[in-house]
């Protein structure tokens, strides 16, 4: 299985700072399959990122990804107060599907 | 509006079963992929079944391979997760994911509010 390792554990910012939030896999992730997710308190993931770099739909253009192969970076360019949340990568191109533990922004 | 709700959780006794089923609106079901995610308490999150369109092809995690059986009707626009032989581990919230992809590359497009799973005796 692929693991994930997601770093830092927790981030604490303020709002209007950037954020960079740090994937590294243990295997190259195929076709660059990696994901993000914030999830907040009591509600679903919501689905960001796909393809490492792609937004997903109705996505603020402050949220971009990047990376490939083993390490990939999501960034929050300029932190609005509702972006405090918990962020999950997943990596889709392998079986089976594997998600990091998070890193909580707060 | 895509919408995905879940019923079914409670709690259960270790050894017992549990069916969950998640209600689809707001898209052409039989068209796309559907997942089973869960999420124990506090913690990350665990892809746990896969299951085609057509349902021709379904896949398991291996903590619940030969214990949980996924399923789907598309005329009742509906998924399902009948769970036997229930542990303590398996307590969590399952989300019910509709797959981007309809072959086994599971991008997890949209998500239930999940139910939640309790085996305790």
């Amino acid at each position: 299985d692929i693991v994930l390792t997601q770093s830092p554990g927790t981030l604490s910012l303020s709002p209007g700072e950037r954020a960079s939030l740090s994937c590294r896999a243990s295997q190259s992730v195929t076709i660059n399959y990696l994901a993000w997710y914030q999830q907040k308190p009591g509600q679903a993931p919501r689905l960001l990122i796909y393809g490492a770099s792609s937004r997903a739909t109705g996505i603020p253009d402050r949220f971009s990804g990047s990376g490939s192969g083993t390490d990939f970076t999501l960034t929050i360019s300029r932190l609005e107060p509702e972006d405090f949340a918990v962020y999950f990568c997943q990596q889709y191109g392998s079986s089976p599907p594997t998600f990091g533990q998070g890193t909580r922004l707060e | 509006e895509v919408q995905l709700v879940e019923s079914g959780g409670g709690l259960v006794q270790p050894g017992g079963s549990l069916k969950l089923s998640c209600a689809a609106s707001g898209f052409t079901f039989s068209s796309f992929s559907m997942n089973w995610v869960r999420q124990a308490p506090g913690k990350g999150l665990e892809w746990v079944s896969y299951i085609s369109s057509s349902s021709s092809t379904i896949h398991y995690a291996d903590s619940v391979k030969g214990r949980f059986t996924i399923s789907r009707d598309n005329v009742k626009n509906s998924l399902y997760l009948e769970m036997n032989s229930l542990r303590a581990e398996d307590s969590a919230v399952y989300y019910c994911a509709r797959g981007y992809f309809d072959w086994f590359n599971p991008l997890l497009d949209s998500w239930g509010q999940g139910t939640l799973v309790t085996v305790s005796s």
